[in-house]
């Protein structure tokens, strides 16, 4: 069993739509991180978390410690919001990072 | 500020090479990480740096080592390349490590050929 998991894989919605991509891991962690990879490599580091929920513009990240699970929330997706969304987390002693294995969005004009 | 940048930004090599890869932090961070990502095992974490000393390592053979500088700056080394090193290797920066907020390079595209 992967110590990170995501759900779905791929994702295709329609412009506007409400999204969800959701991460379940195993193991004790000091943070979850989320990322955003776009064609070309580059990530960007989108919402790291201990506990609670995070909101930035149209983004909103929330996490369950005791269920150990992690939501990522786009509302009014966009196009530019096409990318692969990963979900990792750093262990206990916060020094190793787990990745999971992304979620693949494509937001339809 | 600038952000993390890597050199170079695509290589080509042949199996049984050397290689060596540059990351410059964000002024100010100690922390730097190494990460492999192929199209088969996505992301993996290959090593971090904090102060010169190496803090953590991922199960990675003795042929990936790597080293940090007073400045921060950080190199990683593949001998003896193998064509399954064929990846992009990322680095990325920190404050203070895993816990704290991480700031990625464009990474270097390494071809073995």
């Amino acid at each position: 069993k992967n110590e990170v998991e995501q759900s779905p894989q791929n994702l295709t919605a329609q412009e506007g739509e409400f999204i969800t991509i959701n991460c379940s891991y195993s193991v004790g962690i000091s943070a979850l991180h989320w990322l955003q990879q776009h064609p070309g490599g580059g990530i960007v580091s989108l919402f790291m978390l201990s506990s609670g929920k995070k909101k930035h513009g149209r983004l909103i990240a929330t996490i369950n410690i005791q269920e150990k699970h992690s939501s990522l929330h786009i509302t009014a997706s966009h196009p530019r919001d096409s990318a692969v969304y990963i979900c990792a987390v750093s262990d206990n002693y916060g020094q190793n990072f787990v990745f999971g294995p992304g979620t693949r969005l494509s937001v339809l004009p | 500020k600038a952000g993390v940048t890597q050199t170079p930004r695509y290589l080509i090599k042949t199996r049984g090479q050397q290689v060596t890869l540059s990351c410059s932090p964000i002024s100010g961070h100690r922390s730097v990480s190494w990460y492999q990502q192929t199209p088969g095992q996505g992301l993996q974490f290959l090593f971090e740096y904090f102060s010169e000393t190496q803090r953590n390592k991922g199960n990675f053979p003795g042929r990936f080592s790597g080293r940090q500088f007073s400045n921060s700056r950080s190199e990683m080394n593949v001998s003896t390349l193998e064509l399954g090193d064929s990846a992009l290797y990322l680095c990325a920066s920190s404050w203070g490590g895993a816990s704290n907020e991480q700031f990625f390079g464009p990474g270097t595209r390494l071809t073995v050929l």
